[in-house]
């Protein structure tokens, strides 16, 4: 399965953008790349993903390397409501069940 | 709200108990996730049901089980509680069984068990 390393913890100024970055090296060519935050000891939430083109949504932009080897998590305007904890996440394939395997991922701190 | 809904959400139980958490995947999604998260852990994948049918297994104990019926809720039965059994629980559904990799996964809200 491919694996994604990203920092364990971020800072950002409310209202700044946000830049999560995530490396995936291991990436296979069919293999989507998903953002997912979870705020406390909610439900995990989805953000965005994308496979090869950059994704943007009313929550955030997914910019991903041309290689697919990375690729970036963008709040435009962080708020104090985004401070979370962001998992970067590759799909994994159907013959091993289409499942979300969650890494440590990057805990947000949104300061005023 | 995602769509998923998970019951119940809070339960406090015995060690050697069982327990059985139910969960109600979106509105015309086939494939059903069970994940567990403790504090030590992170989120854990359980196991995935497509269709009623069982399509893959991860770290899930013997001691716990699942399944998924014809009207697509799943249940996760947990039995002989133990303490290190304490944890959230979430179910997450999607529309299709991950064939094309594309299709959004949603999380339900979670049912907190605690085991003493």
């Amino acid at each position: 399965d491919a694996k994604t390393t990203q920092p364990p913890s971020m800072d950002c100024a409310e209202g700044r953008a946000a830049n999560l970055p995530c490396n995936h090296s291991t990436i296979s060519g069919n293999e989507y790349v998903y953002w997912y935050r979870q705020i406390h000891s909610q439900g995990p939430q989805y953000i965005i993903h994308g496979l090869k083109n950059n994704e943007t949504n009313e929550m955030a932009s997914l910019i991903i390397t041309e290689d697919r080897k990375s690729s970036t998590l963008i709040l435009p305007h962080a708020t104090l409501r985004d401070t979370a904890v962001y998992y970067c996440i590759v799909r994994v394939a159907i013959r091993r069940g289409g499942k979300l395997i969650f890494g440590q991922g990057t805990e947000l701190s949104v300061k005023p | 709200d995602s769509g998923v809904t998970q019951t119940p959400k809070h339960l406090i139980t015995a060690t050697g108990q069982r327990v059985t958490l139910r969960c109600s995947p979106r509105s015309g999604d086939l494939s059903v996730y069970w994940y567990q998260q403790s504090l030590d852990q992170g989120l854990q994948f359980l196991i995935h049901y497509y269709n009623g049918e069982e399509r893959a297994k991860g770290n899930i104990l013997e001691r716990f089980s699942a399944q998924q019926f014809p009207d697509l809720h799943s249940e996760l039965n947990l039995s002989s509680l133990e303490l290190g059994d304490s944890a959230l629980y979430f179910c997450a559904s999607s529309v299709d069984e991950g064939r094309k990799s594309g299709n959004t996964i949603y999380f339900g809200e979670g049912s907190w068990l605690t085991v003493v």
